[in-house]
């Protein structure tokens, strides 16, 4: 049981729009920023948003991420079947001394 | 280009022990936390440890406390994760990554396997 909850999967169509929430709590989310990683399959996971919402160089803009409260969203547009991947957020975690990172379940995007 | 090279992965019994290194390069290792993440067969990310760039700091998940230690060696650029007591939950790809809330970048991963 993971402490941030995200959908097990979402699905969408090529060229479509897409986004995957993230759920947490005050002492996650609602406290700190939050990451979102993508994993290939067979890879080891990517750093996709960090800061709720700002991209890594070489990241393009069709991803984008948000935060209000204590949930986060990450948004994908212009899908394009090299998108299939897992996705998860993470964040950092106050509610014990001292903090630790937590992450969501993971997300499985398909790109039908 | 910032790089992360684990090693030390293997098969191993239950009860068993095991040291995994982590050989950074590309960034001047001692500015960072460095973190250790698993993931089990088919599950999801665990984030398990992570160590302050001068080594003073030291934090551990409930699953693998008491039972394994990270360290550090800044002149070898290189971060170690010592395990033992091994569980065959403990089973998964282990990821070394640099940064503590933040993991910027990742490594391959090296197998564990906990098996009789």
């Amino acid at each position: 049981q993971s402490v941030l909850t995200q959908p097990p999967s979402v699905s969408a169509a090529p060229g479509q729009k897409v986004t995957i929430s993230c759920s947490g709590s005050n002492s996650n989310i609602g406290s700190n920023f939050v990451s979102w990683y993508q994993q290939l399959p067979g890879t080891a996971p990517k750093l996709l948003i960090y800061e709720n919402n700002k991209r890594p160089s070489l990241i393009p803009d069709r991803f984008s991420g948000s935060k209000s409260g204590t949930s986060a969203t990450l948004g994908i547009t212009g899908l394009q079947t090299g998108d299939e991947a897992d996705y998860y957020c993470g964040t950092w975690d106050d509610s014990l001394r001292p903090g630790h990172v937590v992450f969501g379940g993971g997300t499985k995007l398909t790109v039908l | 280009q910032v790089q992360l090279v684990e090693s030390g992965g293997g098969l191993v019994k239950p009860g068993g022990s095991l040291r995994l290194s982590c050989a950074a390069s590309g960034f001047t290792f001692t500015d960072y936390f460095m973190s250790w993440i698993r993931q089990a067969p088919g599950k999801g990310l665990e984030w398990i440890s992570y160590i302050s760039g001068s080594g003073s700091t030291v934090f551990y998940a409930d699953s693998v406390k008491g039972r394994f230690t990270v360290s550090r060696d800044n002149a070898k650029k290189s971060q170690y994760l010592q395990m033992s007591s091994l569980r065959a939950e403990d089973t998964a790809v282990y990821f070394c990554a640099r940064g503590s809330s933040l993991a910027d970048y990742w490594g391959q991963g090296t197998q564990v396997t906990v098996s009789s």
